[in-house]
């Protein structure tokens, strides 16, 4: 699996944007872009996913550079509840439609300050 | 809610003993994977199993086992337990390999062994 590297920390305050990176200088054509995201004693949960072009859902946004080479996950106004760890991992989809798994780095504890 | 459910919660058992953790992956759902998460070593994969049939395996130790039934729901078996398998074991699932490419994860089974 191709390697990604995050910050250890970051912190942030309350109803500000966060821009959280993520490098990924040998991503090959074939990998998505995956962000999970994980609570206080919780299972991680998905926050966004992306190839090529940026993408925008519910939660956050995916800023992906044109190289592919690293990523932005944008929390557009961070709220105490978005403190957690976030993971960002690269997905081959050529490792078969019915048998992947996460490979999970270390992810970027992120503090949010009321 | 994930729709993953784990039983037991929490489980505390001795050094050599053996344990069964369940899980029942979100409805609709071929795909289980297990995991572990320990402070030194973070999430790792142990294990995959699509519509019965084990597919991929990771880190697991062969003190440990799993298996899939008919109705979907899987078991992690850790037998001769030891300290250091102390860990939170989550389990997820994911939609069919042609939906949106996510594991949902359960809220995991934290083991302690004494």
């Amino acid at each position: 699996d191709a390697k990604t590297t995050q910050p250890n920390s970051m912190e942030s305050n309350e109803e500000e944007p966060v821009h959280l990176p993520c490098n990924h200088s040998t991503i090959s054509g074939t990998d998505y872009i995956h962000w999970y995201r994980q609570l206080p004693s919780q299972g991680p949960e998905y926050v966004i996913h992306g190839l090529t072009s940026n993408v925008n859902n519910r939660m956050a946004s995916l800023a992906i550079a044109e190289d592919r080479k690293s990523s932005t996950l944008i929390l557009h106004r961070a709220t105490l509840r978005d403190a957690a760890v976030y993971y960002c991992i690269l997905r081959d989809v050529r490792s078969g439609g019915s048998n992947y798994k996460l490979t999970f780095g270390k992810g970027t504890l992120l503090t949010v300050n009321p | 809610d994930s729709g993953v459910t784990q039983t037991p919660k929490h489980l505390i058992t001795a050094t050599g003993q053996r344990v069964t953790l369940r899980c029942s992956p979100r409805s609709g759902d071929l795909s289980v994977y297990w995991y572990q998460q320990s402070l030194d070593q973070g999430l790792q994969f142990l294990i995959q199993y699509y519509n019965g049939e084990e597919r991929a395996k990771g880190n697991i130790l062969e003190r440990f086992s799993a298996q899939q039934f008919p109705d979907l729901h899987s078991e992690l078996n850790l037998s001769s337990l030891e300290l250091g398998d102390s860990a939170l074991y989550f389990c997820a699932s994911r939609d069919s390999p042609w939906g949106t490419d996510t594991q949902y994860f359960g809220p995991g089974t934290r083991l302690t062994v004494l």
